[in-house]
């Protein structure tokens, strides 16, 4: 079961900075987050991971509270493009369980 | 290109058929995934491959079977399905089945009629 909670939907601005919150309460120390994104029926796709610093790559970047139980993921500059469902994952030894993820939409 | 190939795209099958879905990666990557995602659902994790032993079968019926004869190839054996079973069928790879990212291919949509 996944244990990640998110919004089931964002509206976001074309070029401002999209804010997509998750909460992982029950997280444990060793376990780390993943978001992926899925446009459209296409296979999900990795965004970013961390385990408790802040990340950051050409993509997006990962906010993790000090406590652990809460993130968030940026898109600094979103584009029409980056309209998706984005899943936030806690990765677990037997691998990953996908919730129902923050339905993005990117308004002109 | 993700460097996981699924084929085929799209399948149209009928309850008495059987038929196979064909996941290929060229990542040197040591474990293997199916997932299924039905309309309006979260993902399902169907099969965990590692070094070709199947390590996880979260309940899956029978009808699927799962073939693993390398680390490069997993295919999904068809038999006997429901039109429930029309959904995106995912394949996914990763360098190890421990702390480490997946690679997922674009997905088979099987339609079951």
């Amino acid at each position: 079961d996944a244990k990640t909670t998110q919004p089931p939907s964002m509206d976001c601005a074309e070029g401002r900075a999209a804010n997509l919150p998750c909460n992982h309460s029950t997280i444990s120390g060793n376990e780390y987050v993943y978001w992926y994104r899925q446009i459209h029926s296409q296979g999900p796709q990795y965004i970013i991971h961390g385990l408790k610093n802040n990340e950051t790559n050409e993509m997006a970047s990962l906010i993790i509270t000090e406590d652990r139980k809460s993130s968030t993921l940026i898109l600094p500059h979103a584009t029409l493009r980056d309209t998706a469902v984005y899943y936030c994952i806690v990765r677990v030894p037997e691998g990953f369980y996908f919730g129902t993820g923050t339905s993005l939409t990117v308004i002109p | 290109e993700t460097g996981v190939t699924q084929t085929p795209r799209h399948l149209v099958m009928g309850m008495t058929n059987k038929k196979s879905l064909k996941c290929e990666q060229h990542l040197g990557h040591n474990a293997m995934y199916w997932y299924k995602q039905s309309a309006k659902k979260p993902l399902e994790l169907m099969f965990v491959y590692s070094l070709e032993e199947r390590v996880e079968n979260n309940s899956v019926p029978s009808r699927f079977s799962p073939e693993c004869p390398n680390s490069s190839h997993l295919f999904l054996h068809l038999h006997t399905l429901q039109p429930e079973d029309s959904a995106l069928y995912l394949c996914a790879s990763s360098p190890g089945p421990g702390s480490y990212g997946y690679t997922f291919g674009s997905g088979t949509r099987l339609t079951v009629v």
